[in-house]
């Protein structure tokens, strides 16, 4: 299974950057990075994903090193509202088609006042 | 932008009693469906991969008699939890992708379901 590793927890002071690092090193070529962060008692929320070129959307930015085993998403200035579980993802083609996307176990951050 | 509704959001039933769990893409056409069941400070565990008109694809050690899973049309997937125990108490989230951009999408989830069975 296409597996990553990230931090439990994280810390951030409100509108500071921060930076959530994921290892993937058994990632494919084939492999997209998603991220997601989900709130207590709700469905995951999309935030960014990328497969070799760094990306940027209005949440978030996602940084992907060159030989693709790590990334990084950046929240350019955390607020209050971005404190949730952050998981870093690797979208695997089981076939043609078909694709399947395991969890990791996440990093909850905090972000404080 | 694309959601997925689920429904009920809790549900409490008794021990030996069935439960179904819908899942709907409502501004979109979903090829594929997933379930997952998350216990409590712990990820997101798959449970099914849901393929519409065709047999769910299950991951090892989910009983695929115990949780079926119907992908009718390319809008509705529906798990259903038979024979309910107290160790199946969980939050069951649904996620889909939309056909359209199945290349390059991202997954839309539901808001979960929560299920206590006593």
């Amino acid at each position: 299974d296409a597996k990553t590793t990230q931090p439990n927890s994280m810390e951030s002071n409100e509108e500071e950057p921060v930076h959530l690092p994921c290892n993937h090193s058994t990632i494919s070529g084939t492999d997209y990075i998603h991220w997601y962060r989900q709130l207590p008692s709700q469905g995951p929320e999309y935030v960014i994903h990328g497969l070799t070129s760094n990306v940027n959307n209005r949440m978030a930015s996602l940084a992907i090193a060159e030989d693709r085993k790590s990334s990084t998403l950046i929240l350019h200035r955390a607020t209050l509202r971005d404190a949730a579980v952050y998981y870093c993802i690797l979208r695997r083609s089981i076939e043609p088609g078909t694709y399947k996307y395991i969890f990791g176990t996440g990093t909850r951050l905090k972000v404080l006042a | 932008g694309a959601v997925v509704s689920q429904h009920p959001s809790w549900v409490i039933c008794k021990s030996g009693t069935s439960v179904k769990i819908e899942c709907r893409s409502l501004d979109f056409q979903a090829t594929t469906m997933f379930w997952y069941r998350q216990f409590p400070k712990q990820s997101l565990m798959l449970m099914a991969t849901s393929n519409e008109g065709s047999k769910a694809t299950y991951e090892q050690g989910v009983e695929k008699d115990k949780f079926l899973i119907n992908h009718a049309s390319l809008t509705l997937s529906t798990l259903t939890v038979t024979s309910a125990h107290p160790e199946d108490s969980s939050f069951y989230i649904c996620s889909a992708i939309d056909r359209d951009g199945l290349y390059n999408s991202p997954l839309h989830f539901g808001n979960g379901t929560r299920l206590t069975v006593t």
